[in-house]
């Protein structure tokens, strides 16, 4: 079962032009969220993350919203820029998840940005 | 930035022998380091919880003889596959956390490609 659902597996963009990485999930005790970028043969680059009393948060060109009552957040890049392609994860953690947070991980969003 | 070395970032080895991967914090101490799994197309997948001076704690379906893990140090994590076989072989990656807060976020190793032969 998918507690963190990214249901587009890629995601294609123009330079300059807004990304919206989308992401979905189910567990109701879920109150962190967290962005990671990763580029083939690396480990994931921590990006951005959102507590579940906010609704945005912004950093720079990222920006994530927070929807908790659709259970959903989403992740916007703008100005996007090729180096941004990357695989994107979303991930989420638990308040009962005791003390070391585990984090759950969705399968990732793949985005290329186009010169 | 908190920066977390991985070594090797690729290794082949025979099936039947065993391999240690390193994973240290460079500019911080982490009393927890987590291993993790990715297949390719897949997502990244919690294999075990390394705590510094204790047992680790596995995830249901990894078995703790064979993915060996010692946090000897509050800077150096290590995993060993033991007796490893074709099927192991994938992207093992570890993390660690650079502030003491549960919601201080995970800082990466590049990872190590196993390919076992």
């Amino acid at each position: 079962d998918q507690q963190v659902k990214q249901n587009s597996p890629s995601l294609s963009v123009q330079e300059g032009r807004i990304s919206i990485l989308n992401c979905d999930y189910t567990n109701s005790m879920f109150d962190y969220f967290l962005w990671y970028k990763k580029y083939p043969a690396e480990g994931p680059t921590f990006l951005i993350s959102i507590s579940s009393i906010k609704d945005k948060n912004e950093d720079g060109r990222f920006t994530v919203f927070l929807n908790k009552s659709a259970k959903h957040l989403s992740l916007h890049i703008v100005p996007s820029q090729p180096g941004d392609s990357a695989v994107y994860f979303c991930a989420a953690s638990a308040r009962n998840a005791g003390n070391n947070r585990k984090l759950i991980w969705g399968l990732g969003t793949s985005l290329a940005v186009n010169p | 930035g908190a920066v977390v070395s991985q070594h090797p970032s690729w290794v082949i080895c025979k099936s039947g022998t065993s391999v240690k991967i390193e994973c240290r914090s460079l500019d911080f101490q982490a009393t927890t380091m987590f291993w993790y799994r990715q297949f390719p197309k897949q997502s990244l997948m919690l294999m075990a919880t390394s705590n510094e001076g204790s047992k680790a704690t596995y995830e249901q379906g990894v078995e703790k003889d064979k993915f060996l893990i010692n946090h000897a140090s509050l800077t150096l994590s290590t995993l060993t596959v033991t007796s490893a076989h074709p099927e192991d072989s994938s992207f093992y990656i570890c993390s660690a956390r650079s502030g003491s807060s549960v919601y201080s976020p995970l800082h990466f190793g590049n990872g190590t490609r196993l390919t076992v032969t």
